[in-house]
């Protein structure tokens, strides 16, 4: 039973245009929110948070939305870079532990 | 400043076999834990801790150990390696209900 969902594995956008990666998730319990980058043959790097009482969290060029009565969250890159192509997971805190979704990778087309 | 260091980096093992995977930070955390990533999987939780003498177990604990007797330390045991464990494990550590900082992995293969 997945807790976090990312329904898309990949997804291609063209250089200096907006990437929009998506999760859902199930348990309304969870705390707060995170984005991690992964780079191969790296570990996850931490990218952004949302704690659960607020709605969005900007950093630079990444914008995270939690829309809590959808339980769904969205994290926004813009503009999309050649470094941004990676594989993007959202995760949940919340009991102690964080649970991670499957990751989508983003691929920015020159 | 080293972080979360995992050893070793890379290891094959043979269907039976034991091993230990050591994760060790140096950031003082209260909150370490153990991840596989499986392709099409994602990072799966497999055991945490919330402090030294407390362990409990995530997504994936089936096959696997854990202790924690100091705050720096945590490793992970493999009494009998299987095939389904062949996989590219991750530590990690954080301070409460801050991100979590990962290890470069360890690269299981068991044959």
């Amino acid at each position: 039973d997945q807790q976090v969902k990312q329904n898309s594995p990949s997804l291609s956008v063209q250089e200096g245009r907006i990437s929009i990666l998506n999760c859902d998730y199930t348990n309304s319990m969870f705390d707060y929110f995170l984005w991690y980058k992964k780079y191969p043959a790296e570990g996850p790097t931490f990218l952004i948070s949302i704690s659960s009482i607020k709605d969005k969290n900007e950093d630079g060029r990444f914008t995270v939305f939690l829309n809590k009565s959808a339980k769904h969250l969205s994290l926004h890159i813009v503009p999309s870079q050649p470094g941004d192509s990676a594989v993007y997971f959202c995760a949940a805190g919340g009991d102690d532990k964080i649970i991670f979704g499957k990751g989508t990778r983003l691929h920015i087309l020159p | 400043n080293a972080g979360v260091t995992q050893t070793p980096k890379f290891q094959v093992l043979k269907t039976g076999q034991s091993m230990t995977l050591q994760c060790a930070q140096d950031m003082n955390h209260e909150y370490m834990s153990w991840y596989r990533q499986d392709p099409g999987m994602g990072l799966r939780l497999i055991h945490y801790s919330v402090g030294a003498g407390i362990t409990d177990q995530g997504e994936v604990p089936n096959g696997y150990n854990v202790s924690r007797s100091t705050t720096e330390d945590f490793p992970l045991r493999l009494l009998s390696a299987a095939p389904s464990q062949t996989s590219v494990y991750f530590c990690a550590s954080s301070s409460g209900t801050l991100e979590a900082f990962f290890g470069q992995g360890t690269r299981l293969t068991v044959v």
